[in-house]
């Protein structure tokens, strides 16, 4: 595709249940980027694959949220046993190596 | 650890008049890069400008110019010949290394942009 896309683009869970959120990064893209945005803030960072290894997690808050890239192309950010506290704007991003992190629309997560 | 800060939470601009937004950070590596972003209601975070901190000169792109104070840590952002399309959130955010160029990016909190016809 010509961007980055993200899906669903919005979400409403009831608190306790599991949701999954997909990223399709631009193709041939290497590195892929998962970022939480809480509302009025800015971007804050959770994980990072090059390919299909993820290479960085300490930005994910809790042993809840799981991200994967199985095939080093679309990932799945999972959270488990949502919370109010998990509501907020999940963003991906893409680059294909020359500092450039092109972002997908993000998905709306509300817990209710 | 690299931190980032927009000083300015909003910021109002007359139509086709030039409007600076702030920016500082703190890191104490020699080389990485700087942005700023642009995020409109739609959510999709456009990239506005970039810095390479080891270019002196200072980043244009048409009507978007930085002013890039290395010594001092600042990186502000000049609009100039302000549209209605530029009302935004506007992000900066330093690119962390550890890997090469693909390191994660850190955010301030944003200045809101508003524009008045």
């Amino acid at each position: 595709g010509a961007g980055v896309s993200q899906s669903p683009r919005y979400k409403v869970a009831k608190r306790g249940q599991d949701v999954a959120l997909r990223c399709d990064p631009i193709s041939g893209h290497v590195s892929l980027f998962w970022y939480q945005q809480a509302l009025g803030q800015g971007p804050e960072f959770l994980t990072y694959f090059q390919n299909e290894a993820q290479l960085d997690k300490s930005g994910l808050p809790s042993d809840r949220f799981f991200a994967e890239r199985p095939e080093g192309s679309v990932s799945t950010l999972k959270i488990q046993r949502t919370q109010q506290e998990d509501s907020a704007v999940y963003l991906c991003a893409s680059s294909g190596g020359d500092n450039e992190q092109f972002f997908g629309p993000g998905t709306r997560l509300t817990v209710l | 650890a690299q931190t980032v800060t927009q000083s300015q939470p909003e910021m109002s601009v007359q139509e086709a008049e030039t409007v600076t937004l702030s920016c500082t950070y703190d890191t104490s590596e020699s080389d990485y890069y700087l942005f700023w972003y642009k995020q409109p209601p739609s959510r999709q975070m456009i990239l506005v400008i970039r810095q390479e901190a080891y270019k002196q000169q200072n980043a244009t792109e048409n009507r978007f110019s930085v002013n890039f104070q290395k010594a001092a840590k600042s990186f502000s952002l000049k609009i100039s010949d302000s549209q209605l399309g530029d009302a935004a959130m506007y992000f900066c955010a330093y690119l962390i290394g550890e890997w090469g160029s693909q390191g994660n990016l850190i955010f301030g909190k944003g200045t809101k942009l508003s524009v008045k016809p």
